[in-house]
Order: C-alpha cells, then structure tokens, then sequence
C-alpha cells in the first residue's frame, strides 16, 4: 500500500470549478482505479485503465475525466458537471487488470 | 456480468465470539474472491484472498471458505477483538462489461463489543 500515493489529503472545491486529483504509484502496476466512497457506503466505481493511453468508464463516470500518460500515474478531474462530488475518493492499482488491488490513502473532497 | 451480494449488512458480537461474513456471486467463471478491511475514514487493505483451486484458506484468525458448487464464499473470523471492528469487503473480478475490474459487495459493518 505504501507505494500508492494520493494528493491532497483533503480538498475544497467552490461550486463551478474543476478539480484534478493525483493518483501516483511506483509499483510497476499496469491497471489502476478509482473509486468514489460516500458516508456509510461502499465502493462504486469511476474509471478504469487496464494500460497506458486507454481507460474505461466504470458505474459513475458522468462528471469525471481521467487521463493516463504515464504507467504510473492516474489523475482524476472532477468537472462542474458533476452534481454531487463531496465523497472520498480512493485510487487503487493492481499488476493486472481483475487482480489484488491496493489501496492509496484517499482524497477527501468538499464542496463549499 | 458479475453480481455480487454480501450479508449481513451490519453484524454485532461479543468479544471472543465468531463472526461470519457471506458473499454469493453470479458468474462460474470467476477465479479470484478477495476480502478487504476498512477502518473509519482509511483505506481498504487486503486481509485474505483466494482462487478457485482451493476451498479454504487460514491466516491466524481469518479464514475465507469457497464453495463453487453454490457460487459462494465467506470470511470467518474467530476470537474476535475490538480492533476487528471495521468494515469488510468481499470482491469477484468482474466480466463481460465489467471486465478488467473488481466487483465489490457493498460491505458489512462489523462491531466488537468488549
């Protein structure tokens, strides 16, 4: 889990503004995740990517972006078109797609 | 694709009691059934996980048992103790639409009263 990391712990988002969560890992994984926690929930899926340079949409896509330029790094954008974001948001990586994941820390987002 | 369902939602015992978790999932394809822990406001960690090949697997306290026959697998934790109390996950990887990912049952919050 350590080779996971997430910034920022928390974050403050004003209504009508994007905002990019880091999503780093250097475990040499190819597939990585992330998920969206709200309180007392499980976990429900965003987006995926299984390789660099192509992602899927998981169950909630609507209102986030990612991108993957780089095997270890996963940004996600949460955009003004989604309607909801304050949740946890946890990244995950695994060496292949439909295998252990690990967890990074998370990012506590809150919109003022 | 895969469904998978998890029971109880909520589960109280006494310290040094047994606690039972039990997952089903739809799809005889599926290989791979991992559980993982949440502590409030961390991360899920990976505590047991098995494959298809085997039916059971120990780990001090925690053992997960599979049934293929029945399409289901359950975690099984003994002597508990306050630091158990959490909140545990039960995974399949996904497949058709959902494959390349892991479906997670939505939880089970598990309280360990001293």
């Amino acid at each position: 889990d350590g080779g996971i990391t997430q910034s920022p712990k928390y974050l403050f988002r004003k209504e009508g503004q994007n905002v990019t969560l880091s999503c780093e890992q250097n475990l040499n994984h190819d597939a990585m995740y992330w998920y969206r926690q709200d309180p007392g929930q499980g976990l429900r899926l965003i987006y995926y990517s299984q390789i660099v340079n192509d992602f899927q949409k998981g169950d909630i896509a609507e209102g986030y972006s990612v991108s993957r330029e780089k095997k270890e790094s996963f940004p996600l954008t949460v955009t003004s078109a989604q309607k909801n974001p304050t949740a946890f948001y946890l990244c995950a990586s695994s060496i292949i797609s439909s295998d252990t994941q690990y967890f990074g820390p998370g990012t506590r987002l809150t919109v003022l | 694709g895969e469904n998978v369902e998890q029971h109880p939602s909520t589960l109280s015992v006494q310290e040094g009691d047994s606690a039972v978790i039990k997952c089903t999932y739809s799809d005889s394809a599926s290989n791979y059934f991992p559980w993982y822990k949440q502590e409030l406001g961390k991360r899920p960690q990976l505590i047991i996980d098995i494959r298809s090949n085997v039916g059971e697997k120990k780990d001090q306290r925690i053992a997960v048992t599979l049934n293929k026959t029945a399409k289901h697998f359950s975690l099984h934790i003994t002597e508990t103790q306050p630091e158990d109390s959490a909140v545990y996950f039960c995974a399949a990887p996904g497949h058709g639409g959902s494959q390349g990912n892991l479906i997670f049952g939505k939880g089970t919050k598990l309280s360990v009263k001293p």
